[in-house]
């Protein structure tokens, strides 16, 4: 079931902005690109998704490389709550409900 | 609007016993699915419901587990003769008719088998 590749952690000093890359080589036509994020000790929550367009929204941006083999979600101005396991999973719309959640990465947010 | 309840947040039984996790979905989602989480492992998925139907299972154990989301009232997932493995948390998610494919989480709940 793994579809993407992420790495494993990462750091972010507050204020800056936080690059999180992914990997989605098998990703196929009718696929989207989903980002969740766990803060410690709560229920995952939905960031933004996006097929083949950038997608921008009040939490986050979204770059898909022309290719959809991989795209980085842009938090713009890390803050202390942003500190999190950030999960990329690639999902059909029309296929399985579930999403498959895989190690993510864990993003640190530094003072 | 109240969003996803999960109660109870924090459950104890001793092996041997049942738990019971009930989730309130969102006010009008008709769709809920509930997740497992190991210590230090990401979220697996178990179980897909609708109201008064079971739509996918297919990351449920074999025994000992079933869920329901009856017509009225919350879901539940219910765990006999619970082991220590099954110590975990348990997220509950929910989405609306028109599954825009955007869950929301609950706070889960977490049980531990003594």
């Amino acid at each position: 079931d793994a579809k993407t590749t992420q790495p494993t952690s990462m750091d972010c000093a507050e204020g800056r902005a936080a690059n999180l890359p992914c990997n989605h080589s098998t990703i196929s036509g009718n696929e989207y690109v989903y980002w969740y994020r766990q803060i410690h000790s709560q229920g995952p929550q939905y960031i933004i998704h996006g097929l083949k367009n950038n997608e921008t929204n009040e939490m986050a941006s979204l770059i898909i490389t022309e290719d959809r083999k991989s795209s980085t979600l842009i938090l713009p101005h890390a803050t202390l709550r942003d500190t999190a396991v950030y999960y990329c999973i690639v999902r059909s719309k029309t296929g399985a409900n579930n999403l498959f959640f895989g190690t993510g990465t864990r993003l640190t947010v530094i003072p | 609007n109240a969003g996803v309840m999960q109660n109870p947040r924090h459950l104890v039984r001793r092996r041997g016993q049942e738990a019971r996790l009930r989730c309130s979905p969102m006010k009008g989602h008709s769709h809920v699915y509930w997740y497992r989480q190991l210590p230090e492992e990401g979220l697996k998925f178990m179980v897909y419901l609708q109201k008064e139907n079971i739509i996918d299972e297919s990351g449920m154990p074999k025994e000992r587990f079933s869920a329901e989301f009856p017509k009225e009232g919350p879901s539940i997932l219910r765990i006999q003769q619970v082991v220590r493995g099954d110590s975990a948390a348990y997220f509950c998610a929910s989405s609306p008719p028109v599954n825009d494919q955007k869950e929301t989480f609950g706070s889960g709940t977490r049980l531990t088998v003594v």
